[in-house]
């Protein structure tokens, strides 16, 4: 079964620091990861959108990268704000003979603090 | 929001009653999604529409029909509602970006089903 595991479930840091999100998938064949922001009570907000050749993607204070031979991506997020405050969510694009198919991990919890 | 409109955003029911959540937007989208949310889940597909009238399932589509008779309005209905039917539902339609097509969601909406 194609599978997105993310790590932590959850993290707590201070404003200002910095921190990264971790993503490991299963989903063969690659097509694309994304990454999405969702503030509490909205829905999920496109970060970035990485394919096979690209191993690094930025937005604004969002860099997220991609080893597709690990199969491994992070999420790092520089200088923190309160408004950071978030469920991060890893998707995994599958491509395949039986169509096109979106895996989506289960989200890390990110509190930033004053 | 790229437009979309998800109504109702809370709906209380009882348990063997239909129930119907509607997605509306504004910006002509071929493609409409319904996602269901749950805790320990990641985002699962329920049913997709890909033009009026031209709708399929998705992963978790047991106990949910659709319905797209205009190109702005999706509608998903819960034939029978059951509590295992809990959940925020999210309405999605995307768009082609750089590197594969970008979801949009709705704010959601959150189902009790007692």
């Amino acid at each position: 079964k194609n599978q997105v595991e993310q790590s932590p479930q959850s993290l707590i840091i201070l404003e200002g620091k910095n921190c990264t999100l971790q993503c490991n998938y299963t989903v063969s064949p690659f097509s694309n990861l994304r990454w999405y922001k969702q503030d509490t009570g909205r829905g999920p907000v496109s970060l970035t959108i990485m394919t096979f050749s690209e191993n690094t993607k930025s937005n604004g204070r969002y860099t997220a990268t991609l080893d597709a031979d690990t199969k491994q991506s992070s999420l790092h997020i520089t200088a923190s704000q309160l408004s950071d405050s978030a469920s991060y969510i890893c998707v995994v694009g599958l491509n395949s003979n039986s169509g096109y198919a979106l895996n989506f991990g289960k989200g890390t919890s990110l509190l930033v603090t004053p | 929001d790229a437009g979309i409109t998800q109504s109702p955003r809370h709906k209380v029911t009882e348990t063997g009653t239909p129930v119907t959540l509607r997605c509306h937007q504004t910006e002509n989208h071929r493609y409409m999604y319904w996602y269901r949310q749950d805790p320990g889940h990641g985002l699962r597909l329920i049913h997709y529409s890909y033009g009026v009238k031209d709708t399929d399932k998705g992963e978790v589509s047991d106990g949910y029909s659709v319905s797209r008779s205009k190109t702005e309005d999706f509608l998903l209905t819960l034939e029978s509602a059951t509590s295992s039917q809990t959940s925020v539902y999210f309405c999605a339609i995307s768009e082609l970006a750089t590197g594969g097509e970008k979801l949009f969601f709705g704010s959601g909406t959150q189902l009790s089903v007692l």
